[in-house]
């Protein structure tokens, strides 16, 4: 079975903050993608980063990072100096050799000013 | 924006009734997938199409159906609602079916049933 856990339901920073956010997966395929998607008070969903299971290498854009270790089946998101734009919901989620996505159930992120 | 539009924003109804939900993927995606969001069940998978043809179910209710037309467009048809068919409506697009694609969503439909 496939499963996305991400086990923090809320997180509160203050504004400049560092933040991580976990997400440990579940999937017997050896070749599989990981996601994080955004969902801001707006209610879309945006996407973030994608990853496949081949490519381990940490990833960084702008104040966002990306560490993938298949070691310990985790892709954890760290926000670096949180902004309050930061505020939302975030979704990790799971493609393997099956037909769906599978969705953690998102981590809310408050940031105060 | 991702370039997936999605009407109607909102939508209120009765029990019992039927709605269509209509979705336009990105210029060039041809693979089009539904999901719900609810709060008891998070965010599901229900179908996928790929240029015109279904191509994988996930927790789709029979009084769910959808389809993809000729210019790539979808709908989601929803009938005999109930109570519980109250979430958000999303819609996404990929540029193939393949299962490492990005899938990019909409902005979804708001539906309440009264």
């Amino acid at each position: 079975a496939q499963k996305v856990t991400q086990a923090q339901t809320e997180i509160s920073v203050v504004e400049k903050e560092d933040v991580t956010l976990d997400c440990v997966y579940e999937t017997r395929d050896t070749t599989y993608y990981l996601f994080w998607y955004k969902q801001p008070p707006s209610g879309e969903l945006v996407f973030l980063i994608r990853r496949n299971s081949f490519d381990e290498q940490n990833e960084i854009s702008g104040r966002y990072s990306w560490n993938f270790q298949k070691s310990t089946s985790s892709f954890n998101f760290t926000i670096t100096a949180s902004q309050v734009v930061d505020s939302a919901v975030y979704f990790c989620a799971l493609r393997g050799n099956t037909d769906k996505l599978i969705f953690g159930t998102g981590t809310r992120l408050q940031v105060f000013p | 924006d991702s370039g997936v539009t999605q009407t109607p924003k909102h939508l209120i109804t009765a029990t019992g009734q039927r709605v269509t939900l209509r979705c336009s993927p990105r210029s060039g995606d041809l693979s089009v997938y539904w999901y719900q969001q609810s709060l008891d069940q998070g965010l599901q998978f229900l179908i996928q199409y790929y240029n015109g043809e279904e191509r994988a179910k996930g927790n789709i209710l029979e009084r769910f159906s959808a389809q993809q037309f000729p210019d790539l467009h979808s709908e989601l048809n929803l009938s005999s609602l109930e109570l519980g068919d109250s979430a958000l409506y999303f819609c996404a697009s990929s540029v193939d079916s393949g299962w490492g694609e990005t899938q990019y969503f909409g902005p979804g439909t708001r539906l309440l049933v009264l």
